[in-house]
């Protein structure tokens, strides 16, 4: 059965440092995987999706890389700006007809 | 980009009324759409899969005739709460997956209702 994890649960930085979050997932074989962007009282923002035979993605100051071998993959925020607290999910997709798998998620704060 | 529209935002119903809350595509076509229902400071819990023309799937624990789910086009999913209790009070997100194929295909959210029975 697939598992994601999420660390850390919660993070504060200061403004303007870069930061990394970690997901990992237990069983290697996966279609793809998403990180996402969740603002309070609201939906799901798609970051990144990476399919399964890449390595990483960039948007912007955003860099999502994949290790599907270790089960792992990153998001890198760089330049953290105070716009970017929210919490961050990553989503697993074991197959092409399967659901999404969620981590927990990590909530992020950024201090001005 | 895709785009999932999902209303009402808000609600507010009496005890033992019924709320509908649609999900809609507005780009794409979404053979498969998904409800979830997500508790202050936790993560997403999966309620039910909706498929296109056929019953919908639900996860064990969730009360299929409480939570009616009716996907009636490949644009459109409805989830109707039935006699609404407080205890059902809570964020309901939707989300679909583009019918196309292919691992570059990921899921579109809604923006999530927020229903509140007093």
């Amino acid at each position: 059965k697939q598992e994601v994890t999420q660390i850390p649960a919660a993070l504060s930085v200061p403004e303007g440092e870069n930061l990394v979050l970690n997901c990992s997932f237990t069983d290697s074989a996966i279609y793809n995987l998403q990180w996402f962007r969740q603002d309070p009282g609201k939906g799901l923002t798609s970051l990144l999706l990476i399919q399964s035979s890449q390595r990483e993605q960039t948007s912007g100051r955003l860099n999502a890389s994949l290790d599907k071998s270790s089960g792992r993959s990153t998001l890198y925020i760089a330049a953290s700006q105070p716009g970017d607290s929210a919490t961050y999910l990553c989503a697993v997709r074991p197959n092409r007809d399967d659901k999404i798998i969620f981590g927990k998620g990590t909530r992020l704060h950024i201090l001005p | 980009g895709a785009v999932v529209s999902q209303h009402p935002s808000r609600v507010i119903c009496k005890s033992g009324t019924s709320v509908k809350i649609e999900c809609r595509s507005l780009d794409f076509q979404a053979t498969t759409m998904f409800w979830y229902r997500q508790f202050p400071k936790q993560s997403l819990m999966l309620m039910a899969t909706s498929n296109e023309g056929s019953k919908a799937t639900y996860e064990q624990g969730v009360e299929k005739d409480k939570f009616l789910i009716n996907h009636a086009s490949l644009t459109l999913s409805t989830l109707t709460v039935t006699s609404a209790h407080p205890e059902d009070s809570s964020f309901y997100i939707c989300s679909a997956r583009d019918r196309g194929v292919g691992p570059s295909y990921g899921y579109t959210f809604g923006s999530g209702t927020r229903l509140t029975v007093v």
